[in-house]
């Protein structure tokens, strides 16, 4: 069966300093990826996605980017936090376009 | 433009009742999928029931049940003898234009107490 690792699950970070969130997905081959942020008291936004290796779309220009330097594995960083950057990730995977999202535990964020 | 509203910000129900929770949805394509997900306190999002746009067909999973509606373009989701484990924040979401963007609602929060 497919399982969804996310770390670190809670992160306590400066302004201005770096950032880097890990995903990876085991169980599958090839799956699309998805970074998705979910501010206090409100709905999920789509950050990041992407169909494979090296291949990155963005949804809302900001501070962050992403990268993904293996088939299972999807990164978010930043090179330096504002306070706006605080939330909750969360990395999800799907076997391919318009299927279901299987949603990995996330990652609480909060900049100071 | 697609768009999800689940205008119940939060509803608060007593154990066994049961409770509907509304979602409407807008997109003018013909094609499109629609998803509910539930947010426990943990945070995880859970994959509940995700439904096209040519089967109309209501689905129900033991106590959880769903009725589409592409007339009035709803999406309803219904919990029957509700539990304590079922307080969570429910999320509506909408996929179509060809693209694998998911749309989000606002979220229902839900609680069931005992």
């Amino acid at each position: 069966s497919q399982t969804i690792h996310q770390w670190p699950a809670t992160l306590v970070q400066p302004v201005g300093s770096p950032l880097s969130l890990e995903c990876t997905v085991e169980g599958t081959s090839n799956p699309n990826l998805y970074w998705y942020r979910q501010a206090a008291g409100r709905g999920l936004q789509l950050l990041f996605y992407s169909v494979g290796i090296g291949q990155i779309s963005s949804e809302v220009p900001q501070n962050l980017s992403a990268s993904r330097p293996q088939d299972r594995q999807f990164i978010l960083s930043s090179k330096k936090l504002l306070l706006s950057d605080s939330g909750f990730y969360l990395c999800a995977w799907s076997v391919r376009e318009r299927d279901t999202q299987y949603f990995g535990p996330g990652t609480r964020l909060t900049v100071l | 433009a697609q768009k999800v509203t689940q205008a119940q910000t939060e509803i608060s129900v007593v154990e066994k009742e049961d409770v509907t929770l509304d979602c409407v949805y807008e997109t003018r394509d013909t094609t499109y999928y629609l998803f509910w997900y539930k947010q426990p306190p943990s945070g995880e999002l859970v994959f509940l029931i995700r439904r096209n746009s040519f089967d109309e067909q209501n689905e129900i999973s033991g106590r959880y049940s769903w009725n589409f509606q592409k007339s009035t373009s709803s999406f309803n989701f219904t919990i029957t003898a509700s539990q304590v484990v079922d307080s969570a924040v429910y999320f509506c979401a909408l996929s179509a234009s060809n693209t694998d963007k998911l749309i989000f609602g606002t979220g229902t929060r839900l609680q069931v107490f005992p």
